[in-house]
């Protein structure tokens, strides 16, 4: 069984700075079936990133994916107020077929 | 425009049942595979189940929490997934979404059904 953890938990930042959230996987993800959500209070999760570096429709450039095997990455180049929120990844294709990671926070500092 | 709309949750006993609904529009449904994600007040995402659209054969998927208690199914006519649960237990208490699958991730979510299971 695949689980991923995500590192770190909450991360302080302040409206300006760039943030870097990990993904790790106990066993190698295929990079086409890694996916970053964004969740706000409230509301359903927002898909940012699928195939581990291709942005979905409508997510600002400053959202980039990288990463390959088992450890993933996602950037967030210059935060913007809207940012701060709770960040998933995602993996399907291993047992079970589909599973997240426990979500980084991101909180202004 | 895509559209999601969940429904049916509400609050049942511990061993009661539950059937939960997802009215889809802007798309073609019966071509999509599905999936029900829930989410335990403040807590994380977890996958709970999965279809797959009329290409797959509408092939079903459960995680082990679920699996025996719950059942996915869809009614491609009426471009509508359900969620028929069993047994419900208190851990099951959580907000239910569905989900549209877009190359293994998720491109569209429902707005929720909370679903509280408690005596």
């Amino acid at each position: 069984e695949i689980v991923l953890t995500q590192s770190p938990g909450t991360l302080s930042l302040s409206p300006g700075e760039r943030a870097t959230l990990s993904c790790r996987a106990s066993q190698s993800v295929s990079s086409t079936y890694l996916a970053w959500y964004q969740q706000k209070p409230g509301q359903a999760p927002r898909l940012l990133i699928y195939g581990a570096s291709s942005r979905a429709a409508g997510i600002p450039d400053r959202f980039s994916g990288s990463g390959s095997g088992t450890d993933f990455t996602l950037t967030i180049s210059r935060l913007e107020p809207e940012d701060f929120a709770v960040y998933y990844c995602q993996q399907y294709g291993s047992s079970p077929l589909f599973s997240f990671g426990p979500g980084t926070k991101v909180d202004i500092k | 425009e895509v559209q999601l709309l969940d429904s049916g949750g509400g609050l049942v006993q511990p061993g009661g049942s539950l059937r939960l609904s997802c009215a889809a529009s802007g798309f073609t449904f019966s071509s999509y595979a599905m999936s029900w994600v829930r989410q335990a007040p403040g807590k994380g995402l977890e996958w709970v189940s999965a279809i797959s659209g009329s290409g797959g054969g509408g092939r079903t998927y459960y995680a082990d929490s679920v699996k025996g208690r719950f059942t996915i199914s869809r009614d491609n006519f009426k471009n509508t997934l359900f969620l028929q649960m069993h047994s419900l237990r208190v851990e099951d208490t959580a907000i239910y979404y569905c989900a549209k699958d877009y190359s293994g991730a998720y491109d569209f979510w429902g707005q929720g059904t909370m679903v509280t299971v408690s005596s």
